[in-house]
């Protein structure tokens, strides 16, 4: 099963504006991370943020995690075409396996 | 470094028939891990090696499957018997042993399996 569950499941922006999406997810975690997946390739890792951490920065790329309502969010600044992806949270569950929702597949128009 | 790699990254197979995919991981990796996806859906987690030992196997890693990492390096995943729902991208990736908590795992392009 699933853990984290990505909201909204789907959104299409115009270049150069900001996009955001969001995370749940059940149990208690030790990092959350996010990853992001062009169509029919693999996933290129994006950024961990650890559960004593409240924000974190890398580039045009902000997420926060707020473990009291288990959720996360991932803005992307300034957006690009090349942002076009779907993008995926992915908690830890043990200390090997990490547990990944649905995605939210992002479309970035010219 | 060449990151992971994995072969081959598009197999057709009839039902019934067995496919081996094969991965790379990163030089030096300690940990080697296998995921499925099923379209529009993410990664679901399949198995772990930590050097050679296969340390957890899901559910989902049915007596049909089977995965090995011989030597501690490259690692294989047999599925014997396709079925049509054995249809996916399966994803191999890698991480160095972590010092804490779980580490960035590090994913390779994917072989996309289609039983026909």
């Amino acid at each position: 099963s699933q853990q984290g569950e990505e909201d909204p499941q789907a959104l299409s922006i115009q270049e150069g504006e900001n996009a955001t999406m969001n995370c749940s997810y059940k149990t208690s975690i030790n990092n959350l991370q996010w990853y992001r997946q062009n169509s029919g390739r693999g996933l290129v890792h994006l950024i961990l943020i650890r559960s004593n951490e409240r924000e974190k920065h890398s580039g045009r790329l902000r997420v926060t995690l707020d473990t009291s309502k288990k959720s996360s969010s991932l803005l992307i600044t300034a957006s690009r075409a090349a942002d076009t992806a779907s993008y995926f949270c992915a908690t830890d569950e043990d200390d090997y396996k990490l547990s990944f929702g649905a995605g939210t597949t992002v479309t970035v128009r010219a | 470094d060449t990151g992971v790699s994995q072969d081959p990254r598009h197999k057709i197979t009839k039902r019934g028939q067995n496919v081996t995919f094969r991965c790379d991981p990163i030089s030096e990796h300690n940990r080697l891990y296998w995921y499925r996806q099923t379209l529009g859906q993410g990664p679901e987690f399949l198995t772990y090696f930590q050097n050679e030992a296969q340390l957890e196997k899901s559910r989902l890693l049915s007596d049909r499957f089977s995965a090995e990492r011989p030597k501690g390096s490259f690692s294989t995943l047999e599925i014997q018997r396709t079925e049509q729902g054995d249809s996916a991208m399966y994803l191999c990736a890698s991480s160095p042993r972590p010092r804490r908590a779980t580490d960035t795992q590090y994913f390779g392009p994917g072989t996309r399996l289609t039983v026909l």
